[in-house]
C-alpha cells in the first residue's frame, strides 16, 4: 500500500519560500509513473501545481510555472516542492499524490501552509 | 487549456434519492483521462472512478461514472448517509497537466 505524508513549515512569511517534502513509502519513488502537488485554498477547490515524472522531468501549472520548483531525491524515497515570493493567496492544504494518466491514485493527507508576517 | 465545470454546485437531496452530478469540458477530453473524486472534510480527496467509468477498489457499485467527449457524469443510485461530500472530476491532459473542476457539494436535504 503506497503512504505519502507531507513534512514542512506551517506558517511561511510573505516573499518568503514555501518548502515542503513528502515521504514516499510501500513504494519505490523510481517506479511511479507521476508525483506531484495539488493545494486546496480554504473553502475552495483542488488545483494542480505541478507533477515529476520516473523519468524526471517535470511539469508544472503555468500560472504557477515562474515560481515552482519540484525535485526528487531517490536515495530517500522523497520529492519535495518549493514555491517561491508566495503571499496571502498561497494560503492553502498542500497535497502530494501519485498518480497515472488515469488517476491520482494515492493522496497524502494534506498539510496546511499559512502565509502571513 | 482545457476547463472542466461541474453543475450543480450544490445537490440537495434525501438518503435513498438518486444523485446525478454533471462535468463539463471545454473541449473533447480521453474518456482514459478521465476521474472522480470524494472528499469529505477534512480529508484528502478519494478516487472512486477512472477511465470516465471504472470503480477505483473498494468503492460500492452505486457509484458509477458515464460519458464522452466533452460531457461525462457521475451517478450515485441511492444515497447513503455517508456519501454527503463534495465531488471532484478531473483530467490528465496532454500538455501533460491535470484540470480540476469546481466541485459539486451533495448536501442533505
Amino acid at each position: 500500500q503506497v503512504q505519502l505524508q507531507e513534512s514542512g513549515p506551517g506558517l511561511v512569511k510573505p516573499s518568503e519560500t514555501l518548502s515542503l517534502t513528502c515521504t514516499v513509502s510501500g513504494y519505490s519513488i523510481s517506479s511511479g509513473y507521476y508525483w506531484g502537488w495539488i493545494r486546496q485554498p480554504p473553502g475552495k477547490g483542488l488545483e494542480w501545481i505541478g507533477s515529476i515524472y520516473h523519468s524526471g522531468s517535470t511539469y508544472y501549472n503555468p500560472s504557477l510555472k515562474s515560481r515552482v520548483t519540484i525535485s526528487v531525491d531517490t536515495s530517500k524515497n522523497q520529492f519535495s516542492l518549493k514555491l517561491s515570493s508566495v503571499t496571502a493567496a498561497d494560503t492553502a492544504v498542500y497535497y502530494c499524490a501519485q498518480g497515472t494518466p488515469a488517476a491520482t491514485d494515492y493522496w497524502g493527507q494534506g498539510t496546511l501552509v499559512t502565509v502571513s508576517s | 487549456e482545457i476547463v472542466l465545470t461541474q453543475s450543480p454546485g450544490t445537490l440537495s437531496l434525501s438518503p435513498g434519492e438518486r444523485a446525478t452530478l454533471s462535468c463539463r469540458a471545454s473541449q473533447s477530453v480521453s474518456s482514459s483521462y478521465l476521474a472522480w473524486y470524494q472528499q469529505k472534510p477534512g480529508q484528502a480527496p478519494r478516487l472512486l472512478i477512472y477511465g470516465a467509468s471504472s470503480r477505483a477498489t473498494g468503492i460500492p457499485d452505486r457509484f458509477s461514472g458515464s460519458g464522452s467527449g466533452t460531457d461525462f457524469t457521475l451517478t450515485i443510485s441511492r444515497l447513503e448517509p455517508e456519501d454527503f461530500a463534495v465531488y471532484y472530476c478531473q483530467q490528465y491532459g496532454s500538455s501533460p497537466e491535470l484540470t480540476f473542476g469546481g466541485g459539486t457539494k451533495v448536501e442533505i436535504k
